[in-house]
């Protein structure tokens, strides 16, 4: 096991709510990386935090931030939710100079109603 | 942006034999190629890595090939095991944030 923990497990909204998910990275690493993987797509790179600061951002909408707190957990949280917002939300947590190696946590699934 | 294909989207193998699955990336500063298992309803886990100053790397049945001016990876999966069957990816990075290809489903009949 990586250490990587998330909750809920599962989660179902209804569009236009608002939704926070919750990563708790492994012991050491001080980099939080979000991916929303579709059914059947690979992981899409959100966004990172790293000194609980924004550290790269793919092509999200701004109504996806995230927050990182000083014992390196961290939030993701989606504003005004779409259909098409449902999907597995990945944390990987990684070690900032340890060569990009990332360990995934088991994932929230979310569904949109 | 940075892209990367991968392929075969499917594949299906006899156990015991070889499996190859193939990626192509698009940006040349890409340094670091990560291949991760998914198996159903699970977390993708981290199976082996190659950076780009290093062409080949094993790791026992599994082995992953870098040619960086064709920017061409590739997973080699040899005398393949039921246990084996996952979705398989390949990404490609140059800082942390990793782009994915779009897996490979293998399957290995007994």
């Amino acid at each position: 096991e990586t250490g990587v923990t998330q909750s809920p497990t599962h989660l179902i909204k209804t569009r236009g709510q608002q939704v926070t998910l919750r990563c708790s990275s492994q012991s050491g690493h001080n980099t939080v990386s979000w991916y929303q993987q579709a059914l059947g797509q690979g992981p899409q790179f959100i966004f990172q935090y790293y000194r609980e600061e924004e550290n790269g951002r793919g092509n999200f909408p701004p109504r996806f931030s995230g927050l990182q707190f000083p014992n390196y957990s961290s939030e993701l949280n989606v504003n005004a939710l779409e259909l098409d917002d449902s999907a597995l939300y990945l944390c990987a947590s990684s070690l900032v100079g340890k060569s990009y190696e990332q360990y995934f946590g088991p994932g929230t699934r979310l569904t949109v109603t | 942006g940075e892209n990367v294909e991968q392929h075969p989207s499917t594949l299906s193998v006899q156990e015991g034999d070889s499996a190859v699955i193939k990626c192509t990336y698009s940006d040349s500063a890409s340094n670091y190629f990560p291949w991760y298992k998914q198996e159903l309803g699970k977390r993708p886990q981290l199976i082996i890595d190659i950076r780009s100053n290093v062409g080949e790397k094993k790791d026992q049945r599994i082995a992953v090939t870098l040619n960086k001016t064709a920017k061409h990876f590739s997973l080699h999966i040899t005398e393949t095991q039921p246990e084996d069957s996952a979705v398989y990816f390949c990404a490609a990075s140059k800082t942390d944030k990793l782009i994915f290809g779009t897996g490979t489903r293998l399957q290995v009949f007994p």
